[in-house]
């Protein structure tokens, strides 16, 4: 069936350093991959995506990488800061005519001053 | 230009009874989802409306119906409700039913069922 599997579940890190977030998808008919950020008692929003005939995307200091392989991809956040705490998302869809995101199961992210 | 909008933000029920929630699409925008989050958990997929039809359907039970109305407005019913019914009920737009289309989230309804 349809899965996302994302690790880890929580992470904490100093402001300045990196934070690395890894998801797994079963269905191998996915190819878009976008990641969410939850801020508390707000709405999900959209951050950064990539789809399956790319294998890194970059967007200032978050990048997106993509194995298809082995059916794994990860978000990375450079140059980490306060406001980046939240609850991040990643989610899969398949390629055929739909809307359904399958979703990860959350990563709270928390940095340090 | 108005994103998406739902009402209400809260809303309290007790077990078996009917509820209602609504979402008002991103301007320009024709395609609605809507997902259940239940607490500490990402969303998950209950329906799509376009063009005034039901899509595609994810693992929800009867209870859970929709409609989409000519505005592309979307209203999601809950009947005979379960403690377990208990979630933050997001609804997602976009521009077509197709799978390359970013999809925008509204606030949510934070229903509580007692």
């Amino acid at each position: 069936g349809e899965n996302v599997e994302q690790h880890p579940s929580t992470l904490s890190v100093q402001e300045g350093d990196s934070a690395v977030i890894k998801c797994t998808y079963s269905d191998s008919a996915s190819n878009y991959f976008p990641w969410y950020k939850q801020e508390l008692g707000k709405r999900p929003q959209l951050i950064i995506d990539i789809r399956s005939n790319v294998g890194e995307k970059k967007d200032q200091r978050i990048a997106v990488t993509l194995n298809k392989t082995a059916k794994h991809f990860s978000l990375h956040i450079t140059e980490t800061q306060p406001e980046d705490s939240a609850v991040y998302f990643c989610a899969a869809r398949r390629s055929s005519n739909t809307g359904k995101l399958i979703f990860g199961q959350g990563t709270t992210l928390q940095v340090k001053p | 230009d108005a994103g998406v909008t739902q009402s209400p933000t809260h809303l309290i029920k007790t077990r078996g009874q009917q509820v209602t929630l609504r979402c008002s699409p991103k301007s320009g925008h024709d395609t609605v989802s809507w997902y259940q989050q239940a607490l500490g958990q990402g969303p998950q997929f209950i329906f799509q409306y376009y063009e005034e039809e039901e899509r595609q359907r994810g693992n929800f039970p009867d209870r859970f119906s929709g409609h989409q109305f000519p505005n592309y407005s979307s209203e999601l019913n809950v009947n005979a409700l379960l403690l377990g019914d208990s979630a933050l009920y997001l609804c997602a737009s976009s521009l077509g039913a197709g799978a390359d289309n970013e999809q925008f989230f509204g606030p949510g309804t934070r229903l509580t069922v007692l």
